[in-house]
């Protein structure tokens, strides 16, 4: 059974950083593209970021560029997503979830996300 | 950037056909995948590539895609239909619609 789970969200000033992470099993980690999708409290998706296979590609929203990275330990089976100079405005539940580039062109799983608070 | 519209929402009474909306420009080139999101609960895929479904995603379940616009159809919708659902494409980057709450009443 495909599963994923995040952790490491929280209440943090702003400015401040967490680094929030994703353990999937189930299946071949290291063989999908993973992205981060965020919702902000009573609003639509976002997508966040993304990373390749091996890691050697990442992209980001322009609202997070430059504050987020995102990252992968595929012996871990685990995503990673450190943010950085927080703002009231990243405040959302963060969702990891896998990418299916060829057939779907979607996400087929997700995880149950983890809240971010952001507030002095 | 590219941008998807959805109606903000949408009503319908027990065991009528709902449809969804999701318009954006030249949507028909790309596909399209919606998803299921009810309160509190993670987004779950219920049509991909326009109008497939994923296993154990219900037959009432349907999509199209042509010109400008893609339609989420929900046939004979129940009470547990009741969800935020929300249109997704590709456009060198993924994007999604605003979102639309169905209403059963």
């Amino acid at each position: 059974e495909v599963q994923l789970v995040e952790s490491g969200g929280g209440l943090v000033q702003p400015g401040g950083s967490l680094r929030l992470s994703c353990v999937a099993s189930g299946f071949s980690f290291r063989d999908y593209w993973m992205h981060w999708v965020r919702q902000a409290p009573g609003k639509g998706l976002a997508w966040v970021s993304r990373i390749k296979t091996d890691g050697s590609s990442t992209t980001y929203a322009d609202s997070v560029k430059g504050r987020f990275t995102v990252s992968r330990d595929n012996v871990k089976n685990t995503l990673y997503l450190q943010l950085t100079s927080l703002r009231a405005e990243d405040t959302a539940i963060y969702y990891c979830a896998r990418w299916i580039p060829s057939t779907i062109l979607g996400y087929d799983y997700w995880g149950q996300g983890t809240l971010v608070t952001v507030s002095s | 950037s590219y941008e998807l519209t959805q109606p903000p929402s949408v009503s319908v009474s027990p065991g009528q056909t709902a449809s969804i909306t999701c318009s954006g420009d030249k949507l028909g080139d790309k596909y399209v995948c919606w998803y299921q999101q009810r309160p509190g609960q993670s987004p779950v895929l219920v049509i991909y590539q326009d109008s497939k479904r994923p296993s154990g995603i219900p037959e009432r379940f349907s999509g199209s895609n042509s010109g400008n616009t893609a339609t989420l159809t929900i046939s004979g919708t129940q009470a547990m239909d009741e969800a935020d659902y929300y249109c997704q494409a590709w456009d060198s980057s993924v994007v999604f619609g605003g979102g639309t709450k169905l209403t059963v009443l």
